[in-house]
C-alpha cells in the first residue's frame, strides 16, 4: 500500500521568505502527483498536478518538482505572503482512481 | 459556477442512526469520489464512481454504502452510525478515469456521532 509522508507537519516563516515543502511516497509506480491547498473549514483546492512523465510544473510563485525514482516531490513557494497561510497536502495516484494523501504541512506566514 | 456542492454542512447523529450525505457537481465530470479526513490520518478514499452506473471500494469502505444516482449526483450512506465514523467527509469529482486532470472538492460535511 502506498504511504505518503509530509515533513514538517508545521512551518512558520516571515513574509517574503522562499520556502520548500516536502512530500515522499513509498511506491514509485505512480500515475501523477498533486499538490493541494486547504484553508480552515474548507475543501481542497488543486494547485499543481505533475504527470509521472514530468519533472516539474510551475504556476505563478509556485513550483513543484517530482523525482519518481527517489519517491520525492517538493513544492517551492517564492516570496511568501500572509495569504499563503494554509495547509498544503500532496496526493499520489497509482491507477488514476486511487489517490493517497499525506497528512499535510500547516504553513503560517508572519507579516 | 457552483462546482461541487455537499449537503448538509454539519450534522450530529446518535449511534445507530442512519444518514445520507449528498454530493452534486455541475462540471459534467464522469468520476466522483468520497473521502473522510481525520486528524493525523490525512484524507482516505471511501468509495469512488469512475463513471455513471459504476461504483468501487476505496481504502476504507466498511460501514458505508454509495449510490451514483446520475452523472451529477453521488451519495454516501451510513446505515448504522458509529462514533468511529465521526469525521469530515469530502466529495470530489474529476473529468474521467485515467485522465491527468485535478480533482475538484466540495467544502465538506462535518459529522459528529454521539
Amino acid at each position: 500500500k502506498q504511504e505518503v509522508t509530509q515533513i514538517p507537519a508545521a512551518l512558520s516563516v516571515p513574509e517574503g521568505e522562499n520556502l520548500v515543502l516536502n512530500c515522499s511516497f513509498t511506491d514509485s509506480a505512480i500515475y501523477n502527483l498533486q499538490w493541494f491547498r486547504q484553508d480552515p473549514g474548507k475543501g481542497l483546492t488543486s494547485l499543481l498536478l505533475i504527470q509521472s512523465s514530468q519533472r516539474e510544473q510551475t504556476s505563478g510563485r509556485l513550483n513543484a518538482s517530482l523525482d519518481k525514482s527517489s519517491g520525492r516531490s517538493t513544492l517551492y513557494i517564492a516570496a511568501s505572503q500572509p495569504g499563503d497561510s494554509a495547509t498544503y497536502l500532496c496526493a499520489v495516484s497509482d491507477t488514476g482512481n486511487q489517490f493517497y494523501f499525506g497528512t499535510g504541512t500547516s504553513l503560517t506566514v508572519i507579516p | 459556477n457552483a462546482g461541487v456542492t455537499q449537503t448538509p454542512k454539519f450534522q450530529v447523529l446518535k449511534t445507530g442512526q442512519s444518514m445520507t450525505l449528498q454530493c452534486a457537481q455541475d462540471m459534467n465530470h464522469n468520476s466522483m469520489y468520497w473521502y473522510r479526513q481525520d486528524p493525523g490520518m490525512g484524507l482516505r478514499l471511501i468509495y469512488y464512481s469512475a463513471s455513471e452506473g459504476t461504483t468501487d471500494k476505496g481504502e476504507v469502505p466498511n460501514g458505508y454504502n454509495v449510490s451514483r444516482l446520475n452523472k451529477r449526483e453521488f451519495s454516501l450512506r451510513l446505515e448504522s452510525a458509529a462514533p468511529s465514523q465521526t469525521s469530515v467527509y469530502f466529495c470530489a469529482s474529476r473529468p474521467g478515469q485515467g485522465l491527468n486532470q485535478p480533482q475538484h472538492f466540495g467544502d465538506g460535511t462535518r459529522l459528529s456521532i454521539l
